[in-house]
């Protein structure tokens, strides 16, 4: 069964990178999809974007010039970096296996992420 | 981007009706790009239903999905208690992917 764990500071201060790891196991992650989705109050689930097997990304135009997604495949991890945030960045963070045209079926826990000073 | 709304916004109904929750899209959807979620307190969203009418593992048969194009349902045939939740309708087709404001169905 595959599982996916999301790990990082909970609290990261305006205008400074938000950066998330997400820990895959029960399969590689040298396969599929791998994407990054947040959820807040205010705008509900919101896709941020992906990195394929391959190491092609595709990201959320309003976010693109602030995030950036890479893997290791060495360690199964891969990772979220969201550059400036604001205190509109405040929501949980979610690692799923999956991307465009193809459903997310694994997702992990969630991470709250909160921006504040 | 492709908007999905969900309607109603809230659903109260009783254990053993049937369930109807629509998601309407702004722009023609194929169907092997549709789904629907269930998200329960504090969990992450469960993956109910792909490709517009597929179920995912272990999801029971008493949900359906069906629809085409901009109009998509969600149907449960007999509530049972651990279906009171909100649900998420999502295209996973043109970039950015894209899920509804949600559904909550809750006991009346």
């Amino acid at each position: 069964q595959v599982q996916l764990q999301e790990s990082g500071p909970g609290l990261v201060k305006p205008s400074e990178t938000l950066s998330l790891t997400c820990t895959v196991s029960g399969g590689s992650i040298s396969s599929f999809y791998w994407s990054w989705i947040r959820q807040s109050p205010r705008k509900g689930l919101e896709w941020i974007g992906y990195i394929s097997y391959g190491g092609n990304t595709d990201y959320n135009p309003s976010l693109k010039s602030r995030v950036l997604i890479s893997v290791d495949s060495s360690k199964n991890q891969y990772y979220l970096n969201l550059s400036s945030v604001t205190a509109a960045d405040t929501a949980v963070y979610y690692c799923a296996r999956g991307g465009v045209g193809v459903p997310p079926p694994y997702w992990g826990q969630g991470a709250l992420v909160t921006v504040s000073s | 981007e492709i908007v999905l709304t969900q309607s109603p916004g809230t659903l109260s109904l009783s254990p053993g009706e049937r369930a109807t929750l629509s998601c309407r899209a702004s722009e023609i959807i194929s169907i092997n790009y549709f789904a629907w979620f269930q998200q329960k307190p504090g969990q992450a969203p469960r993956l109910l239903i792909y490709g517009s009418a597929g179920r995912a593992t272990g999801v029971p048969d008493r949900f359906s999905g069906s629809g085409s194009e901009t109009d998509f349902t969600l149907t449960i045939s007999r509530l049972e208690t651990e279906d009171f939740a909100v649900y998420y309708c999502h295209q996973y087709g043109s970039s950015p992917a894209t899920f509804g404001q949600g559904t909550r169905v809750e006991i009346k």
